[in-house]
């Protein structure tokens, strides 16, 4: 099967600028989960998106969105960037059917840079 | 809050020798446990999880980790590590009222040294 892909790697932006992440989970996997890695707070959960739905969100300001599609597939997106935004954001995927008996299989991250 | 913590930020070791990275975590309830690795300009990778049974689990790549539910600990060890375990190793934890959160530790980097 092939793994989490993760559109584009890498993205510069000015700030006030808006941005748009992609992600395709592991084929049959239908939850997918968005995490925002910094060196200096490591990794943090922004949300979780399960049949369209925003199932679980972490603490970060709504200019950070996203959204399922049908085919499971999930966007993020960051309005009115802020340098603070710069980070690598990951996407995990899982079957999303088991609660929290699950494991996450992560893709290879999109590198964003806010100047 | 729930929250992980990993005993060091840096650990560097010569070839050969053994390995143990601390992770504690804080939730008193049932709990899912998980090592991911994340090498060099690679992204994040499993390398063993813990959700129910032997508290004893093994992994990838000769690692193992055991779970002691009195301590909250789920520590990573190696008897022999080698110059390609160099990566940053993240505990992290899924508890039964957290659904797809997974709360990560702020990771050990590992330098092996040839």
């Amino acid at each position: 099967k092939a793994g989490v892909t993760q559109t584009p790697r890498y993205l510069i932006k000015t700030r006030g600028q808006q941005v748009t992440l992609s992600c395709s989970p592991i084929s049959g996997h239908r939850s997918v989960s968005w995490y925002q890695q910094t060196p200096g707070q490591g990794l943090q959960f922004l949300f979780e998106y399960f049949s369209e739905t925003q199932r679980n969100k972490g603490n970060f300001p709504g200019r950070f969105s996203g959204r399922q599609f049908s085919n499971s597939r999930s966007e993020m997106n960051v309005s009115t960037l802020e340098l603070g935004d710069s980070a690598l954001y990951l996407c995990a995927s899982s079957g999303g059917d088991r609660g929290y008996q699950e494991t996450q299989y992560f893709g290879p991250g999109t590198r964003l840079l806010v100047l | 809050a729930q929250s992980v913590s990993q005993h060091n930020h840096h650990v560097i070791l010569s070839e050969a020798a053994s390995l143990e990275l601390g992770c504690n975590y804080s939730y008193g309830g049932t709990v899912n446990l998980f090592w991911y690795v994340q090498y060099p300009g690679q992204h994040l990778q499993l390398l063993l999880k813990y959700f129910s049974g032997d508290p004893l689990v093994k992994g990838i790549k000769g690692f193992e980790a055991e779970f002691i539910k009195s301590k909250f600990s789920f520590n990573l060890r190696k008897p022999s590590v080698q110059w390609s375990d160099t990566a940053e190793y993240f505990c992290a934890v899924n508890g039964d009222n957290y659904g797809q959160n997974f709360v990560f530790g702020p990771g050990t980097r590992l330098s092996v040294l040839p």
